[in-house]
């Protein structure tokens, strides 16, 4: 077990509506990221927080937004929402210390768009 | 641009039957190298990280190892619970961000 918990763990949406989904971290990890899996594909980098802040970027569209809180939860927030955002949402929590980390994935959201 | 590159995509082997996975890479600086396993409907589960050429590492049946240009995981007499699949990730240098690139995976079936 990593500690990190995600939730929900399925969801169904129809095309244009907003989604929040919810991860929290390992106690101590102040560093969050957030991947897109598709079916047969590699996890793809969404964005990361450290601290509170944005602290990169993949690419994605504004429409996919997030936030870190102090308490080592985040959200990712999907607006407008695509059949393409069909997919297994990870959350990945780590500690920023300067040398490279390791980052401990959450069991993710599934997300089916309709 | 960055790329990781897995191979083979698919591998079925018999229990006892030894192997090998490939994760090729083109980065403009590699910071890590990450093993990651996956099973159906999971998150990715952290095998190990590998810093520089000439490494290795092992776990169990596993063993990684790291070149300039590439990695391997070696199975060694697998079972059928290690039927997976293996994510191959790297770190890039010189980056504010700690962003994974990952392949696109090596699904490993291990028959009894």
């Amino acid at each position: 077990e990593t500690g990190v918990t995600q939730s929900p763990t399925h969801l169904i949406k129809t095309r244009g509506q907003q989604v929040t989904l919810r991860c929290s971290s390992q106690s101590g990890h102040n560093t969050v990221s957030w991947y897109q899996q598709a079916l047969g594909q590699g996890p793809q980098f969404i964005f990361q927080y450290y601290r509170e802040e944005e602290n990169g970027r993949g690419n994605f569209p504004p429409r996919f937004s997030g936030l870190q809180f102090p308490n080592y939860s985040s959200e990712l927030n999907v607006n407008a929402l695509e059949l393409d955002d069909s997919a297994l949402y990870l959350c990945a929590s780590s500690f920023e210390q300067g040398v490279v980390e390791t980052q401990y994935f959450g069991p993710g959201t599934r997300l089916l768009v309709l | 641009e960055d790329q990781v590159t897995q191979s083979p995509e698919a591998l079925r082997l018999q229990e006892g039957e030894s192997s090998s996975l490939n994760c090729s890479y083109t980065v403009s600086g590699l910071r890590g190298l990450f093993w990651y396993r996956q099973d159906p409907g999971k998150g990715p589960e952290f095998l190990f990280t590998l810093y520089s050429a000439g490494e290795e590492k092992e776990k169990e049946r596993l063993k990684a190892t790291l070149t300039k240009k590439e990695s391997f995981l070696h199975i060694t007499a697998p079972k059928p619970e290690d039927s997976a699949t293996y994510l191959c990730a790297v770190e890039l240098r010189d980056t504010g961000r700690r962003a994974l690139t990952f392949g696109s995976g090596t699904r490993l079936q291990v028959q009894p």
